[in-house]
C-alpha cells in the first residue's frame, strides 16, 4: 500500500469551475498536510497547508482535512487555465514528508 | 521563503561517469534535503544533509552512489556516481521553512545516455 494515494488524472474542468483534488494517506501519525503545485518542467511550489480537521481557505484555494478518514482535499474555485499543473499531496509525519504522485489538472478555456 | 539555487539546471551525461549537483541557499539552515523525481513519479527523499555530520540516507540509497557534502550552513552538493540510464531524473534540493513546509530549488534535470 502506498503511503499517499492520489488519482493521477488528468482531471479536466472548464474555466471558472471548481476543481476538487483528493488524497488519502496511510500514516496516522501525520500531523500536517501540504499541497504543492508543479508545472511541467518546474519544481514544486507550496500552495497551502493544513493542520487541523476541517477547512482552511486561502484565496481561491480551500484545503479540507479529515484525520479520522485519513483524507485531505484541495478545492480550487474559479479555476483558471493557469491552474493547469500537477498537484502533489504531502502529509508530514515525524520529521519526514510523504509525497503523492500527483493529480494532473487541466483547466479548459 | 528561502531562495534556493541549483547548478546545473540540466545535463546530459555518459554512462559510468559522475556528476555533482550544487545547492546554495540564501539563509543559514540546519538541514538540507535531496530528493529525486523520476519521470512521471513522485518525489523520493534520497538523504538529509546536516552541517558538520554525515548525511542520513533513506532506505534504498547509499553513500557510495550518492555522496553528499555539507561544508557550511548555506551550501550542499550531491554527487550521482557511476551513472546509469536509471539515474535519469530530476534532482531537487530543499529546505524547511519556519512553519515546517518544504521549499525547493529549481531542480537539476539529469539525462544519462
Amino acid at each position: 500500500q502506498k503511503e499517499v494515494e492520489q488519482n493521477s488524472g488528468p482531471l479536466s474542468v472548464p474555466e471558472g469551475a471548481i476543481a476538487s483534488l483528493n488524497c488519502t494517506y496511510s500514516d496516522r501519525g501525520s500531523q500536517s498536510f501540504f499541497w504543492y503545485r508543479q508545472y511541467s518542467g518546474k519544481s514544486p511550489e507550496l500552495i497551502m497547508f493544513i493542520y487541523s480537521n476541517g477547512d482552511k481557505e486561502d484565496g481561491r484555494f480551500t484545503a479540507q482535512l479529515n484525520k479520522a478518514s485519513q483524507y485531505v482535499s484541495l478545492l480550487i474555485r474559479d479555476s483558471q487555465p493557469s491552474d493547469s499543473a500537477t498537484y502533489l499531496c504531502a502529509p508530514r509525519g515525524f520529521n519526514k514528508f510523504y509525497f503523492g504522485s500527483g493529480t494532473k489538472l487541466n483547466v479548459k478555456p | 521563503s528561502a531562495v534556493i539555487s541549483q547548478k546545473p539546471s540540466r545535463d546530459i551525461c555518459q554512462r559510468g561517469t559522475s556528476l555533482t549537483i550544487q545547492c546554495q541557499v540564501d539563509s543559514q539552515v540546519t538541514m538540507m534535503f535531496w530528493y529525486r523525481q523520476q519521470p512521471g513519479q513522485s518525489l523520493t527523499l534520497i538523504a538529509t544533509a546536516n552541517q558538520g555530520s554525515e548525511a542520513t540516507y533513506e532506505s534504498g540509497f547509499v553513500i557510495d552512489k550518492f555522496p553528499i557534502s555539507r561544508p557550511n550552513l548555506t551550501f550542499s552538493t550531491l554527487t550521482v556516481s557511476n551513472m546509469s540510464p536509471e539515474d535519469s531524473s530530476i534532482y531537487l534540493c530543499s529546505v524547511r521553512g519556519g512553519t515546517g513546509e518544504l521549499f525547493f530549488g529549481e531542480g537539476s534535470r539529469l539525462t544519462v545516455l
